[in-house]
């Protein structure tokens, strides 16, 4: 079966800097997915992987590893208002998304 | 208006009752999904349409019924839901099509339904 395992919840400073992992199976992959959700929000759009490497913008970036099926998200200089939950999702061979169960992320001061 | 809508944004109802759940999107995109979202678990799709077509039914009870009269609108018609339906329900929105490319999905902010 194709599966998608991120940390159910992960506590973090203010002014710190956190790594959300991802790691999946699936039937093949077709790019990598990051969103962000606050709590009685709609999930939006954070970024894109398709190929190895880090994609960087602004204080948050997103590694992929195709060969290991791994990817995470770096968030730098946390602040409060990225207290929310982060969804991993695989787009696999038939160009379906694939979703993790999310993990909720929450920032001290 | 911007972005996809959705309404009502709570809804509570019996059983035995009749409702809809409505998604409105303004980005001219041309396929729409509901999603079911529950706590703790991954985003479950339910229903896509593509280009006002039905394409996807993954094994969803007939208790829920889709309906997308047009590439702007898309409803969730409910009928004797059981409590454990209840959830929040996601209506999302894209460019299809293209299999290249990020394909990104809009999500509207959902619908929270609970089933007493």
């Amino acid at each position: 079966g194709q599966n998608i395992d991120q940390p159910t919840e992960m506590t973090a400073t203010e002014g710190a800097i956190v790594q959300i992992n991802c790691t999946y199976q699936t039937s093949g992959f077709n790019g990598l997915f990051w969103y962000q959700q606050h709590a009685g929000e709609a999930p939006t759009f954070l970024s894109y992987n398709v190929l190895d490497g880090l994609e960087e913008k602004g204080r948050f970036s997103s590694f992929l590893s195709r060969s290991k099926g791994y990817s995470y998200l770096l968030l730098k200089e946390l602040q409060m208002k990225d207290s929310a939950s982060y969804l991993c999702a695989v787009r696999d061979a038939n160009y379906q998304l694939i979703w993790g169960a999310g993990t909720k992320l929450i920032i001290k001061p | 208006e911007t972005g996809v809508t959705q309404t009502p944004r709570h809804l509570v109802m019996g059983m035995t009752n009749k409702k809809s759940l409505k998604c409105e999107q303004h980005l001219g995109h041309n396929a729409m999904y509901w999603y079911k979202q529950s706590a703790k678990k991954p985003l479950e799709l339910m229903f896509v349409y593509s280009l006002e077509e039905r394409v996807e039914n993954n094994s969803v009870p007939s208790r829920f019924s889709p309906e997308c009269p047009n590439s702007s609108h898309l409803f969730l018609h409910l009928h004797t839901l059981q409590p454990e339906d209840s959830a929040l329900y996601l209506c999302a929105s894209s460019q299809a099509g293209s299999t290249s490319g990020a394909n990104v999905l809009t999500f509207g902010a959902g619908s929270r339904l609970t089933v007493l």
